[in-house]
């Protein structure tokens, strides 16, 4: 079965410094994996996904995200991070070859230091 | 830009009513979700439905629950008998296809508060 990990719960950051979000994932078959940021009250925001190519993927806001298949992580990374940044960040993965469900992992809440 | 549209954003029912959520997922796209998270928690899967019929569901998904896309553009989450337990905000998701395609675009959700 599925699974996703994340295990920050929360994590503070100050502004400008760098920032890595920890994710591992758990699946038999080619994974197809997410990124989604939400936002206090809002909906859920794609950052980036990856299913197959390069292993290090470009997203929105700066973000990016390098998949390691040997060590089944999704880690999301951002060089400088900016007080907007605050937010719920989820990693969700999915099965690539058929319209399967999405597995979201439990959350990183982050927080931005000024 | 096409997006998934939700509503009500916010519904407040007594314990036992019947809830209908509503979702106009992006026209184009060929599968369905819909997801919840109660607050301060992770975002559960609820069902996928694909060519009219459900594709799959959890656990969470029981006998009170149902789906249906009654024209074509809507799709509908039915709670039949709400309990306490199902406050949640419920999320309608919808993808172009599958492999590639297949990345899921959300609402911005429908917040249920049962009394």
């Amino acid at each position: 079965a599925q699974s996703v990990t994340q295990p920050d719960i929360h994590i503070t950051v100050s502004e400008g410094a760098s920032l890595e979000l920890r994710c591992n994932y758990s699946y038999g078959a080619t994974p197809y994996l997410f990124w989604y940021v939400q936002s206090p009250g809002q909906g859920l925001q794609l950052l980036l996904k990856y299913f197959s190519g390069d292993t290090l993927v470009q997203g929105i806001k700066g973000f990016e995200a390098e998949f390691k298949r040997s060590q089944s992580s999704f880690n999301l990374r951002k060089p400088s991070v900016h007080w907007s940044d605050a937010a719920e960040y989820f990693c969700a993965v999915g099965a690539l070859a058929s319209y399967d469900k999405v597995i979201f992992g439990p959350g990183t809440s982050l927080s931005v230091i000024p | 830009e096409p997006e998934v549209t939700q509503t009500p954003s916010h519904q407040v029912t007594q314990m036992g009513q019947e809830v209908i959520l509503r979702c106009v997922p992006i026209s184009n796209h060929l599968y369905f979700y819909w997801y919840r998270q109660i607050l301060g928690q992770k975002v559960e899967f609820l069902v996928s439905f694909y060519n009219n019929e459900i594709s799959e569901k959890s656990e969470i998904f029981d006998d009170q629950f149902s789906v249906e896309r009654p024209d074509g553009s809507n799709f509908t989450l039915k709670i039949r008998s709400t309990k306490l337990e199902d406050s949640a905000m419920y999320f309608c998701a919808s993808s172009p296809g599958q492999g590639a395609d297949r990345e899921l675009f959300f609402g911005e959700g429908s917040r249920l508060t049962v009394l």
